[in-house]
């Protein structure tokens, strides 16, 4: 699982400042939307999910925003943490008739 | 990891034998898949599985097969390992092909 983060495009924040991470997805008829983290070592964990009804939803430190217009999705993390430095992906289904699709991943990387 | 198993965590093969990698669920859900994750590449669909005995291909089907004989338990075999097949390879659960619960990965290399 180290290799995970080679070539990916990384983000790194003060720790307390807010995070923004962003994803384009590809398919315009996608309707359900989902970001996962995966730390170090690990598998893919649930965050966040959104359907293209909606254009914010929000978590527990978390906000996800969707942008139907320009297919963009955004991840917000609220005060981040040491803990939240991971790798970010986002992902996006036809109503689950497809598989889900995974974007590459951000890495986040939390300045203590 | 949301009651999934996956066996072995690590193994080390060599080009042409053989490998079955396991994944074990105890959540009794329907939907059950294989990902590979390698850099530059994310994650993509080995296969997956809508039922018992129910199997289909993903984006990334060539050189894989799989088995569902139990709702718990989906196998994954590679029938003659390459070396590009040496990644790490995730199954995940999903009661509504939606949500995906991920297991914490085998990592494979074929040398």
């Amino acid at each position: 699982g180290e290799s995970v983060g080679l070539h990916l495009p990384t983000l790194s924040v003060q720790e307390g400042d807010n995070s923004i991470i962003n994803c384009a997805y590809s398919n315009s008829a996608s309707d359900y939307f989902i970001w996962y983290k995966q730390e170090s070592g690990k598998g893919p964990q649930f965050i966040i999910d959104i359907r293209s009804n909606m254009d914010k939803r929000q978590g527990q430190r978390v906000t996800v925003l969707l942008n139907k217009t320009v297919k963009h999705l955004s991840l917000q993390i609220a005060a981040t943490q040491p803990g939240d430095s991971a790798v970010y992906f986002c992902a996006e289904t036809l109503s689950g008739n497809t598989p889900l699709v995974f974007g590459k991943g951000t890495r986040l990387s939390v300045i203590a | 990891d949301a009651g999934i198993t996956q066996s072995p965590r690590h193994k080390v093969t060599e080009t042409g034998t053989p490998v079955t990698l396991r994944c074990h669920q105890t959540e009794n859900h329907r939907y059950m898949y294989w990902y590979r994750q390698d850099p530059g590449h994310g994650l993509r669909l080995i296969h997956y599985s809508y039922g018992v005995k129910d199997t289909d291909k993903g984006e990334v089907s060539d050189g894989y097969s799989v088995s569902r004989s139990k709702t718990e338990d989906f196998l994954l075999t590679l029938e003659s390992a390459t070396s590009s097949q040496t990644s790490v390879y995730f199954c995940a659960i999903s009661e509504s092909k939606l949500k995906l619960y991920f297991g914490s990965g085998t990592q494979l290399s074929v040398l």
